[in-house]
This record gives C-alpha cells, structure tokens and sequence, in this order.
C-alpha cells in the first residue's frame, strides 16, 4: 500500500514563527501536492511538485513556499506564520504511470494553529 | 478556470438505505477526469470512484456509482445499501487532462448514517 506519512497531526505556533511542515511518501512517486482544507471551501491547491527540485504554484501561494531536495519529501514552509494560516494541511502523492488512471495518495493531514 | 461545485453542505441517511450526493461542475475542456474522494473522520481521504469523461458508461464500485451528465456537467454519487462506515465528508474532484495531477475540489459534503 502507498504510505504517505506527515511529520505532525497537531502543530500549534506563534504568529511571525517559521514553520516548517514536512511529507514523505514512500512509492517512488513523481508528484507530490499540499493542500490546505478549510471548512466551506474544500481542500485548495498551494504548491505542487513534478519532480525533484522543481515545483510549481498552485491556486493560493502566497505566505507559502516548499522544498523538494528528495523524491519522497516534499516540504511546505511557512515563512512567517500568521493567524489566517490556521488551517488542516494535506499532502498527496502521484504517480505518472499509465496517467489515465493517476490517483493521488493523501497522507493524514497536519491541523496547524496559529495564535 | 475550472471550478466544482456541491450544494449540500451536509446530508443524512438511513442505514441500508440509498443517498445521492451531487456535484456540478464547470469547464471549457472536453477531455478530463472526474473523482469522488472520501474523507472520514480523522481518518485520511481515500478515493471513492473515478470517471474518465470520454466514457459514456457511468462508473461502479461494489455500492458506489456515479451519474455522469457531460452535458450537464453534473457527476452525482450513489452509495446504495449505506453502511455506518460510510458516515465521512465526501469530495468531488475535477482534473484537467492538460494541467498534470492538479486537482480542483468542492466545497464537500458531510454524510452522516442512522442507525
């Protein structure tokens, strides 16, 4: 089965902290993605990955930025938090192969408080 | 830009009985991907059912089918015979055969089951 671990399911910090949210995914998958899911407004893309070193903005990028060094490890960074950060974070995997049939691999979320 | 669309913030059903969660959505393109991805409680979101758009038959898994309406651009899901592990936040997806692995979620829909 695919796993897709995050580093943290609670995080809480203060607001103007750097925080640093981490994925890893262990089926040597070429993309990789992170969400942010708010009530009312389903999960929204921030960035994503195609491979490693690469990475492309997503729909709501701003205050956000990522790392992709490894294949399996996808980073969501968070420069300087602030409260409008407060959210459930998600990443998922996918793989290119027979890309008709893609499915992305969520791992379990990581719930971020900013105070 | 493509958007998806679910009306019904909540829904209920009874145990063993059958529930159609709706979806619409709104694109210019003609080939693309549909999904109905389910999110359980502190549970990690797994995907339901999925519909390549230039297939005119409408997907099955065991309980689960869709209602796929190009023209209408409606993708609208039936869980048939509701088990109380169906009780989740269901969410239709949209992907774009040309813009990689992106997906673009609605706002979600939570299912609850009575006994």
């Amino acid at each position: 089965d695919v796993k897709v671990t995050q580093s943290s399911r609670y995080l809480v910090k203060r607001t103007g902290e750097k925080v640093f949210l981490e994925c890893v995914q262990d089926m040597d998958h070429e993309n990789m993605f992170w969400y942010r899911q708010d009530p009312g407004l389903g999960l929204r893309l921030i960035y994503f990955s195609y491979d490693v070193k690469m990475k492309e903005k997503g729909d709501i990028p701003e205050g956000y930025s990522v790392s992709r060094e490894k294949k399996e490890r996808f980073s969501l960074i968070l420069e300087s938090a602030s409260t409008n950060q407060t959210s459930m974070y998600l990443c998922a995997s996918s793989s290119n192969l027979r890309r008709s049939q893609e499915t992305q691999y969520f791992g379990p979320g990581t719930r971020l408080l900013v105070l | 830009a493509q958007t998806v669309t679910q009306s019904q913030p909540e829904m209920s059903v009874q145990e063993a009985e059958t529930v159609t969660l709706s979806c619409t959505y709104d694109t210019s393109e003609s080939d693309y991907y549909l999904f109905w991805y389910k999110q359980p409680p502190s549970r990690q979101m797994i995907l339901v059912i999925r519909q390549e758009a230039y297939k005119q038959q409408n997907a099955t898994e065991n309980r689960f089918s869709v209602n796929f309406q190009k023209a209408a651009k409606s993708f609208s899901l039936k869980i048939s015979d509701s088990q109380l592990g169906d009780a989740a936040m269901y969410f239709c997806a949209y992907r774009s055969v040309n813009q990689g692995g992106k997906l673009i979620f609605g706002q979600g829909t939570e299912l609850s089951v009575k006994p």
